[in-house]
């Protein structure tokens, strides 16, 4: 079975500085990796995923994550925060040929301050 | 183009009551998964549906079932109702069955039981 850790449920960044939300799974097989952001009162919105080939992932609102097979991780990084960036961040795991069934860390909460 | 649409957004229900929510999937879209958000348990996979036949079941008692229909428009159940199942709803669809596919996420039902 997979599973997706994500390591602080709250962080908090000054606006301009650098975004790190941290993510390691567990897969029997190479997994493929998600992360979705959820604004308040709304659904999840996929911001990048990985499934096969180049590593680093360049997603949408100028966040990227690199998948290190041999740390198990897939962090999350954006160089420069912005305010609007404050929301809950979900990493997941699914594996291939499963059909869909998503695997959700518990969640980071972002905090951006002025 | 239309994103997933759930109805209702909102519901209190009593315990012992049963619910429907209804899913509206993306048009072309023949996947769709149902996920529980609760702030104490995270995100969960109930099911998925695609081309009316279940292919996947989370770990939900029997109180829990979905179903699609031909148009791939899908609800999901829950009879008996617990406090417990005070949740957001989440339903999200794919173009395909397949674990690498984005989905897109719908805004969710809130589901409130007293």
């Amino acid at each position: 079975a997979q599973s997706v850790t994500q390591l602080g449920s709250h962080v908090s960044v000054s606006e301009g500085a650098l975004v790190l939300l941290r993510c390691n799974y567990s897969s029997s097989v190479p997994p493929y990796l998600f992360w979705y952001v959820q604004y308040p009162n709304q659904g999840l919105q996929l911001l990048l995923k990985y499934t096969t080939g180049a590593t680093l992932v360049k997603g949408i609102n100028g966040f990227e994550a690199e998948f290190k097979k041999s740390e198990t991780s897939f962090h999350l990084t954006k160089p420069s925060a912005h305010m609007s960036d404050a929301a809950e961040y979900f990493c997941a795991v699914s594996l291939p040929n499963s059909g869909y069934a998503l695997n959700f860390g518990k969640g980071t909460s972002l905090l951006v301050t002025p | 183009k239309a994103g997933v649409t759930q109805t209702p957004r909102y519901l209190i229900k009593t315990r012992g009551q049963q619910v429907t929510l209804s899913c509206s999937p993306i048009s072309g879209h023949r996947s769709v998964s149902w996920y529980q958000q609760t702030p104490g348990q995270g995100l969960q996979f109930l099911f998925e549906y695609f081309s009316e036949t279940q292919r996947n079941k989370g770990n939900f008692p029997g109180r829990f079932s979905g179903r699609q229909f031909s148009n791939s428009r899908s609800e999901m159940n829950v009879s008996t109702l617990e406090l417990g199942d005070s949740a957001l709803y989440l339903c999200a669809s794919s173009l395909v069955s397949e674990s690498g596919n984005t989905i897109y996420f719908g805004e969710g039902s809130w589901l409130t039981v007293v």
